[in-house]
Formats: structure tokens, C-alpha cells, sequence
């Protein structure tokens, strides 16, 4: 069964700075998806990035993008520019086609951003 | 799109209560997830369905969660007789396959006392 880790409870970061969120995930497939999402106070999941692992290219999104390094089973979300909007909950999420698109999610890191 | 759809936002009950949380999934999606969060536990997968069939329930806790998806539009998961550690909130999650996309509800947050 696939595990995703993430080894970071908290982070914080100055407004307008970078922070970078780690993850680790183990699996034995090929074809896969790794996602970012975040959970607000308001407890919403929203989507914050997807990264398919057949495409050797960062996925970016404005101020949040990855860095997807496969053999290393890792993809780290840098949040550049930070505002105070991005404090929340980020959870790193795994999921695999060939388990009918079961999504598995890691643990989560909390990031606070100082003004 | 109104999103996927949950209700009730907030349920308080008490323990050996029977409680039923619904779920309207975004018109067209095929599959839809169910999912528990808790602080110890995190996000957890309880049973997933495509195309109104049920694929892996392997982590529905015990025979007192059970879970419906009577057709496309709509899912209920019930749980009955309720116990204070299901407290939780839970979420439901749709897809179209073969797009990856998942878009959750707001959840519903179970007291149970």
C-alpha cells in the first residue's frame, strides 16, 4: 500500500518570503498522481496543484510550484511570495490509477505566516 | 457548477443514535469518496464508488458505518448506533475518470456526546 509522509508539522515564514513544504511518498507504480492541497480554517479542500508522474517538468501555479524528483519519491511545494491568505493546512496526497483512483493523503504541515 | 454538495453542514447527537450524512456529487462526476478526518488520525479513505458501485470499502471502521449511492446524484453514509470516537469531520469527494481532479464538499462536522 502506497504511504505518503510528510515530516513537517508546522512551518512558518515571514509575509513575502519562500517556505517549502516536504514530502516523501512510497510506492512501487509507475503511473501515478501527486497533488498539494490546502485546508483553511474554513476546512474546504482546495486543490492547489496536481503533478503527473510521467511528465518530467515542475507543475507550477502562480506563487506554488513543485519539486517532483521521482526516483527520490519526493515532491516538495515551494509557496513563494507568501501572504497572509496562504496560512493553512497543506496536505501532500498520492493517488493511483491502477487502485481505481484511490487518493491517500499524508499527515499535513500547518504554515503560519508572520505580517 | 454548485460543487459537491453536503448536508448537514453540523450534526450534535448522542451516542447510539442513528446518523445519516448526505452527499450530492457534481453533476457528471462517476466516482465519489467518502473521507474522515480527525486530528489523530488525519484523513482516512472510508469507501469510494464508481459509477454508483461500490470499488474498495476497506476502510469503513466496523459494521456500524455503511454507505449508499443509489444513483449518480446522490450518497449517504450511515452510522448507527453512533459512538463519541466517530466524532469527526467528514468529506465527501467526486471525480470524473479518467480526469484526476478531485473536488471535496465543506464537510460535516459529527459531534457525538
Amino acid at each position: 500500500a502506497q504511504t505518503v509522509t510528510q515530516s513537517q508539522p508546522e512551518m512558518s515564514v515571514q509575509e513575502a518570503e519562500t517556505v517549502t513544504l516536504s514530502c516523501t511518498y512510497d510506492t512501487s507504480e509507475s503511473d501515478y498522481y501527486l497533488f498539494w492541497y490546502k485546508q483553511p480554517p474554513s476546512r474546504q479542500m482546495i486543490l492547489v496543484i496536481r503533478q503527473e508522474a510521467y511528465k518530467q517538468q515542475n507543475a507550477t501555479e502562480n506563487r506554488f510550484s513543485v519539486n517532483f524528483q521521482k526516483a527520490a519519491k519526493s515532491f516538495s511545494l515551494k509557496i513563494s511570495d507568501s501572504q497572509l491568505g496562504d496560512a493553512a493546512m497543506y496536505f501532500c496526497a498520492y493517488r493511483s490509477p491502477a487502485a481505481g483512483n484511490k487518493l491517500t493523503f499524508g499527515g499535513g504541515t500547518r504554515v503560519l505566516v508572520k505580517p | 457548477d454548485a460543487g459537491v454538495i453536503q448536508s448537514p453542514r453540523h450534526e450534535v447527537t448522542e451516542m447510539g443514535q442513528e446518523v445519516t450524512l448526505r452527499c450530492k456529487p457534481i453533476s457528471g462526476h462517476n466516482s465519489l469518496f467518502w473521507y474522515r478526518q480527525t486530528m489523530m488520525r488525519g484523513l482516512e479513505l472510508l469507501i469510494y464508488f464508481n459509477n454508483n458501485v461500490p470499488i474498495d470499502d476497506s476502510g469503513m471502521p466496523e459494521d456500524r458505518f455503511s454507505a449508499k449511492m443509489p444513483n449518480a446524484s446522490f450518497s449517504t453514509l450511515k452510522i448507527q448506533p453512533s459512538e463519541p470516537r466517530d466524532s469527526a469531520v467528514y468529506f465527501c469527494a467526486s471525480s470524473f475518470s479518467p480526469d484526476t481532479k478531485l473536488f471535496f464538499g465543506s464537510g460535516t462536522q459529527l459531534s457525538v456526546l
